[in-house]
């Protein structure tokens, strides 16, 4: 079945640019019905959408963080990645990845998800 | 855009049944029947239970079932266990003048007692 990985760093000085990557594997990236998700939960918060990507490039975007953040693609690697910028300590939280497109308008596959902590 | 409205807790005993409440909007559950559903244990991702407002996920006990009415959505555990006992998100597909994206409720604690 498909597994999605998170990469990236755990530590992020404020004013500065969250970099994650998601490696899915055992299943193609480029499953024409697919879309691929970002969405994260701070401590002690409920889930929030950030944003999704299609292999084709196409992007939906949170429309209270859309003008911080974006989504991109590599169909070679396999990969989808998340760039939040100028973050805050409002940006801690559990990243996770997730597979939309299978059950429609639902995220049947996630990541373990990763923490990224914002402090200088 | 606010998030979906879940009552912060709730409880039952075995055997019991619950329902858990999600309130949206025009502009989410009530014009879409793409409404999920999501249990999460702590430090552990969540894990679809409900999709399209009343289907099952793969792997998941007929115990669980999804409904909708107007901007309302509904989730339903019965024959309550112990390991029912985690948290539940869920999800509606939205719309603005924006764009399309999806909105979460804030989460309902579910306790077994």
């Amino acid at each position: 079945q498909v597994q999605l990985q998170e990469s990236g760093p755990g530590l992020v000085k404020p004013s500065q640019t969250l970099s994650l990557s998601c490696t899915v594997s055992a299943g193609s990236i480029s499953r024409g019905t697919d879309y691929w998700n970002w969405i994260r939960q701070p401590a002690g918060k409920g889930l929030e959408w950030i944003g999704r990507i299609y292999t084709s490039g196409s992007t939906d975007y949170n429309p209270s963080l859309k003008s911080r953040v974006t989504i991109s693609v590599d169909t070679s690697k396999n990969q989808f990645s998340l760039r939040l910028t100028s973050v805050t300590a409002a940006d801690t939280a559990v990243y996770y990845c997730a597979r939309g497109g299978a059950a429609p308008g639902a995220f049947d596959y996630w990541g373990q998800g990763t923490l990224v902590t914002v402090s200088s | 855009q606010s998030a979906l409205t879940q009552p912060a807790s709730v409880s039952g005993s075995p055997g019991q049944s619950i329902t858990i409440s999600c309130t949206g909007t025009s502009s989410d559950i009530g014009s879409y029947n793409l409404v999920s559903w999501y249990q999460k244990d702590p430090d552990k991702a969540p894990k679809l239970m409900i999709y399209e407002g009343g289907k099952r996920a793969s792997g998941v006990s007929n115990r669980f079932s999804g409904s909708k009415s107007g901007n309302t959505a509904s989730l339903t555990i019965s024959g309550l266990q112990a390991e029912d006992e985690a948290d539940y998100y869920c999800c509606s597909f939205a719309t603005s003048r924006i764009g399309a994206f999806w909105v979460f409720g804030g989460g309902t604690k579910l306790t077994v007692l």
